[in-house]
């Protein structure tokens, strides 16, 4: 069974970077059946989908983020990272990290617990 | 990008009731269009894909209907652990879109 477990600091200073990784387990990044994908959810608020990475290496970002927004993975070690750089208290939020398939409908079918990411000094 | 409409935003209704949430998609979606439960505290849980595919292990008294640009997703009865919000997302063009999201309360 394929688990996701996002880590990094729960706390980032403003105009610091956000770094967060997600571990996957019982399954492999470079399965082509996959991408894999960040999403984050401020307080009380909505969904919105960071970016994704696809073992052939491609990387697709929300347009809306792009200019601040890394997304890598690292195969060795079956994990993907996300990097948010100059950060602002919009940034705050639970991050997840989810897996979106390629079957029909594309959905994100699974997803990690969640990381809540405060942006304060 | 394409913007997802739910509505309502909120609902109260009872155990037992019948609940139908409806999906707007600003342009034409396709199939591509998915559901999603979240409880308080938790992470979203894929309920249906692709309009109205069930994910595996999701109660029968979930269904989802629609096309093109209209979906809904129905509680058939309404069950004490459905209280929560639900998240329709188009997966048809990037950047993938979730509507807003609709909190289904206890009346």
């Amino acid at each position: 069974q394929v688990q996701l477990q996002e880590s990094g600091p729960g706390l980032v200073k403003p105009s610091q970077t956000l770094s967060l990784t997600c571990t996957i387990s019982g399954g492999s990044i470079t399965d082509g059946a996959f991408y894999w994908s960040w999403v984050r959810q401020p307080a009380g608020r909505g969904l919105e989908w960071i970016g994704r990475f696809y073992t052939s290496g491609t990387i697709d970002y929300n347009p809306s983020l792009k200019s601040r927004v890394t997304v890598s993975a690292d195969t060795s070690k079956n994990q993907f990272s996300l990097k948010v750089t100059s950060v602002t208290a919009a940034d705050t939020a639970v991050y997840y990290c989810a897996r979106h398939t390629v079957t029909e409908g594309y959905p994100f079918d699974i997803w990690g617990q969640g990381t809540m990411v405060t942006v304060s000094s | 990008d394409i913007q997802m409409t739910q509505s309502p935003s909120s609902l109260s209704a009872s155990v037992g009731d019948r609940v139908t949430i409806t999906c707007r998609a600003s342009q034409y979606i396709s199939n591509y269009l998915n559901w999603y439960q979240q409880r308080p505290g938790k992470a979203p849980k894929l309920l249906i894909y692709a309009i109205s595919t069930l994910q595996s292990g999701v109660p029968s008294r979930f269904g989802g209907s629609g096309s093109g640009t209209d979906f809904t997703l129905t509680i058939s009865s309404l069950q004490p652990e459905d209280f929560a919000t639900y998240y329709c997302q188009q997966s048809y063009s990037a950047p993938r879109t979730f509507g807003q999201g609709t909190r289904v309360e206890i009346k």
